[in-house]
């Protein structure tokens, strides 16, 4: 069964630290790993990587895929309080057809104090 | 930008009766959306992929007869939650993908839906 695993479920840290939140998968036929960052509504896309070890970088947002590991990390530096919210990881499968499901992970939840 | 508008943003109805949710790209063409629904503290679950022009195609144990889907053009696909019931109070959420180079592609979300069924 195809399942995409995120770590830890939440964390709550102080602004200005620094966090890693990680996703692990085991999807066939992988195709993509995404990364949203969902506040009150919808979610809004941060990331997406194909290709392994090419970090991508936005802002104090970073992301590395690791195919070989089957997992990915997202790092936020010096965060803010508008960085709380529920980030989820997704992995974009190719079914064979026009289109390309995501399977989500179950986010982690990240709290950060003033 | 990849704009994705829903509407409505918050609905409540009564039991039995029948809900109809739009779901639209603003400023692309959609050839594919996706239907999700998220329950309070969980992640976001597939529903079904709606591809213009044909019959969506549904996850395992979602009723299609309970949740029709039509998705006449490139930029709007409608859920139609028919017979609603409580259990069916939700949040659904529609992303459309917009296709970025050969190989890859990105789901833009809506702002999703409340659904409440007294």
């Amino acid at each position: 069964e195809d399942k995409v695993v995120q770590s830890p479920l939440s964390l709550v840290v102080h602004e200005g630290d620094t966090v890693t939140l990680n996703c692990s998968y085991e999807v066939t036929n992988f195709r993509s790993l995404l990364w949203y960052k969902q506040e009150k509504k919808a979610p809004t896309f941060l990331f997406m990587l194909t290709s392994s070890g090419i970090e991508k970088k936005s802002g104090r947002l970073s992301s590395i895929l690791d195919k070989k590991e089957l997992s990915s990390i997202l790092n936020i530096t010096a965060t803010q309080t508008g960085d709380s919210a529920i980030y989820l990881c997704a992995v974009g499968q190719y079914d064979g057809g026009a289109t390309n499901k995501l399977i989500f992970g179950t986010g982690t939840l990240l709290a950060v104090q003033p | 930008g990849a704009v994705v508008s829903q509407h409505p943003s918050r609905v409540i109805c009564k039991s039995g009766t029948s809900v109809k949710i739009e779901c639209r790209s603003l400023d692309f063409q959609a050839t594919t959306m996706f239907w999700y629904r998220q329950f309070p503290k969980q992640s976001l679950m597939l529903m079904a992929t709606s591809n213009e022009g044909s019959k969506a195609t549904y996850e395992q144990g979602v009723e299609k007869d309970k949740f029709l889907i039509n998705h006449a053009s490139l930029t709007l696909s409608t859920l139609t939650v028919t017979s609603a019931h409580p259990e069916d109070s939700s949040f659904y959420i529609c992303s459309a993908r917009r296709p970025q180079g050969a190989g890859t592609d990105t789901q833009y979300f809506g702002p999703g839906t409340r659904l409440t069924v007294l």
